[in-house]
């Protein structure tokens, strides 16, 4: 297996809905990252764990709060959104040498 | 973190070999460097990585001069499908101390393929 999978594939929210996106891979990789991808943009990194620890958070607001439950499941808790934060939303994972998996992706609308 | 400059975009023909260039003149000593592809509303594909001289894989070759402040993608005969946007990363590994260099992208180069 050599796919990270992303679910919900699309999600909308109203502002004081909370939600969840969910992220898996199965090989073996020991860490893991969330990036937030705006139209037209690069991809910006927001999470980055390594041996289910959160090892880099890149200043992402509080109402956006991950989880690692185990080595191959990533979280990523949604709460309070604004329409801003609509985006697509990736999920990575990766060997040491760092040649990153990226998952399809979910589609986030907030309303 | 070294800094990554590409072409905003390139256009080129079917069947022809396209070559896209990157800069990164603060590449560090463990820094290496990283190409994906990303087709729009999907995540970014690996498609190769190198530290220096030159790689070569099924999809693509990357050229690194000896000074490493550059490097150049080479996708050989590309088709309609390889119209994509390719990003150039540079850095070392940050989970085991190294920078974050190559979880940065930039703007990267739009390539388009036409017919």
């Amino acid at each position: 297996d050599t796919e990270v999978t992303q679910t919900p594939k699309h999600l909308v929210m109203g502002m004081t809905n909370k939600k969840s996106l969910k992220c898996e891979q199965h090989m073996g990789h020991r860490a893991m990252y969330w990036y937030k991808q705006k139209a037209k943009k690069p991809p910006e990194l927001m999470f980055v764990y390594s041996y289910e620890k959160l090892s880099i958070n890149e200043s992402v607001p509080s109402r956006f709060s991950p989880e690692c439950p185990n080595s191959s499941l990533l979280n990523l808790h949604l709460h309070a959104l604004q329409p801003e934060d609509s985006a697509l939303y990736l999920c990575a994972s990766s060997r040491r040498d760092n040649e990153q998996f990226f998952g399809p992706g979910t589609r986030l609308t907030v309303l | 973190l070294a800094k990554t400059t590409q072409p905003i975009s390139m256009d080129s023909y079917e069947g022809q070999e396209v070559n896209i260039t990157c800069s990164h003149n603060n590449i560090a000593t463990n820094d290496y460097i990283t190409w994906y592809q990303q087709f729009p509303s999907q995540g970014p594909r690996f498609i190769i990585q190198g530290y220096k001289t030159k790689v070569t894989n099924e999809v693509a070759s990357l050229f690194i001069p000896a000074d490493r402040k550059s490097s150049t993608l080479s996708l050989p005969r590309v088709s309609l499908s390889d119209t994509a946007v390719y990003y150039c990363l540079v850095g070392d590994d940050p989970i085991y101390g190294g920078s974050q260099g190559n979880l940065i992208f930039g703007k990267g180069t739009k390539l388009s393929v036409k017919p």
